[in-house]
């Protein structure tokens, strides 16, 4: 039973370019949520995406946007990259209807300078 | 909007004694509270999930109980071991993350 995939795992990027991170959900969950997590803090609900769409949203900057495909899997674009956007990048599966609870990925760590 | 905290920050322990991590929330009109173990640069992974009606869940050494009226859940974790060591955070719902109580068990 495959678990969450992410990647890349590592990533270095420079001030002010673009990123996309990747993440296939556990086999038969639909809804795919993304997180930051910076160093020595919990992670930071960023959206979620069912259905192809984005379903909720917390306080992130519209720099930050996703998409959701068919297969359920989902990207995490982040533009006009920041020195505070380093951070470890989660990405959870659920399932929608019964919750049994979510499974995260190992997460991409992203570094910007 | 719910607020999560975990307290303590952080706790050190000898190996085999009893672990106590509270997690507290302000909104009770929670679904559910899943336990979270976060070894450093890693993922996240889950412990024990609590739905609404439930008042404990057990899994070998751990049991988490939820109390929605006092907002509150407590994660134990029983004769704890140097393996054990990690940041464990509690999910309220399905948004709100507390910052995590780092433990290290000292053998």
């Amino acid at each position: 039973d495959a678990g969450v995939t992410q990647s890349p795992t590592h990533l270095i990027k420079t001030r002010g370019q673009q990123v996309t991170l990747r993440c296939s959900p556990k086999s038969g969950h639909d809804t795919v949520s993304w997180y930051q997590q910076a160093l020595g803090q919990g992670p930071q609900f960023i959206f979620q995406y069912y259905e192809e769409e984005e379903r909720q949203r917390g306080n992130f900057p519209d720099r930050f946007s996703g998409h959701q495909f068919p297969n359920y899997s989902s990207e995490l674009n982040v533009n006009a990259l920041l020195l505070g956007d380093s951070a470890l990048y989660l990405c959870a599966s659920s399932k929608e209807g019964r919750w049994t609870g979510y499974t995260f990925g190992s997460g991409t760590r992203l570094t910007v300078v | 909007k719910q607020e999560v905290t975990q307290i303590p920050a952080a706790l050190s322990v000898p190996e085999g004694e009893n672990l106590v991590l509270n997690c507290s929330f302000t909104d009770s009109a929670i679904y559910n509270l899943q336990w979270f173990r976060q070894d450093p640069g890693k993922g996240l992974t889950s412990l024990l999930l609590i739905q609404s009606s439930q008042r404990e869940q057990t899994s070998g050494r751990l049991n988490a109980s939820l109390d929605k009226s006092s907002g509150r859940s407590t994660l134990y974790i029983a004769a704890s071991q140097p393996g054990d060591s990690a940041t464990y955070l509690c999910a309220v719902s399905k948004l709100s993350f507390g910052a995590g109580t780092t433990v290290t068990v000292r053998a």
